[in-house]
């Protein structure tokens, strides 16, 4: 089944506390993002990748880092979170952008 | 300042009947339009897309047409089912970067 696998679903942390969320695909995508949800608003871009490590800014990247070591694979690094950084991630994948398959979302609190 | 307007954070409609969820937007840059679908605890899912060339784009129960003089776009559903109630997102690009730029989303819900 072709899908993007996020992990974990739920995460509670500290602030300043390291942390990775990874993200998975299964369909060779070269195209891969990251995104936050916040109340009220629309789904923003943190970080893309238009292939093997090739990544870009998106619209919020302050706080975030990424890897494209491998096709299949696009982890979201938290260094030092902060609770600003509360929200609900997805990743996402397509053949080039816009993306057009989503991970379920990660639920990261940082208190 | 929100590049892309979805005005209607909820909209109630009769199973059966038409919906429509209004978007705008305000960058004339933009030159393709998607809309997603997302049910609670799911990711989004794209549902169809058109592109500034067209004017209306049909697939299946949906429809999207694009008012460019007017910086609007609409999705109908016609005729509304009770799987179609979801968060809808209006989305935009413009082929200068790899940007998608979202609304806020409308909350649909399908009354039987």
């Amino acid at each position: 089944e072709a899908q993007v696998t996020q992990n974990p679903r739920y995460l509670i942390t500290v602030t300043g506390k390291k942390l990775t969320v990874t993200c998975s695909q299964n369909m060779n995508h070269e195209y891969m993002s990251w995104y936050r949800q916040d109340p009220g608003l629309g789904l923003r871009q943190i970080y893309y990748s238009m292939n093997v490590e090739v990544t870009d800014k998106g619209d919020v990247p302050e706080g975030y880092k990424v890897s494209r070591k491998e096709k299949r694979n696009f982890p979201l690094i938290l260094e030092s979170p902060s609770p600003n950084q509360t929200s609900l991630y997805f990743c996402a994948s397509g053949d080039g952008p816009p993306p057009l398959h989503f991970g379920n979302g990660t639920r990261l609190t940082v208190t | 300042d929100q590049q892309v307007k979805q005005n209607s954070p909820s909209l109630s409609v009769q199973e059966g009947r038409i919906s429509i969820l209004n978007c705008d937007y305000t960058n004339s840059m933009f030159d393709y339009f998607l809309w997603y679908k997302k049910y609670p605890a799911e990711g989004p899912t794209f549902l169809i897309s058109i592109s500034s060339i067209k004017d209306k784009n049909e697939d299946g129960r949906f429809t999207v047409f694009l008012n460019k003089s007017a910086k609007h776009l609409s999705l109908h559903i016609v005729p509304s089912q009770p799987g179609d109630s979801a968060v809808y997102f209006c989305a935009a690009s413009d082929n200068s970067n790899y940007q998608l730029i979202w609304g806020a989303g409308t909350k649909l819900i399908i009354k039987p």
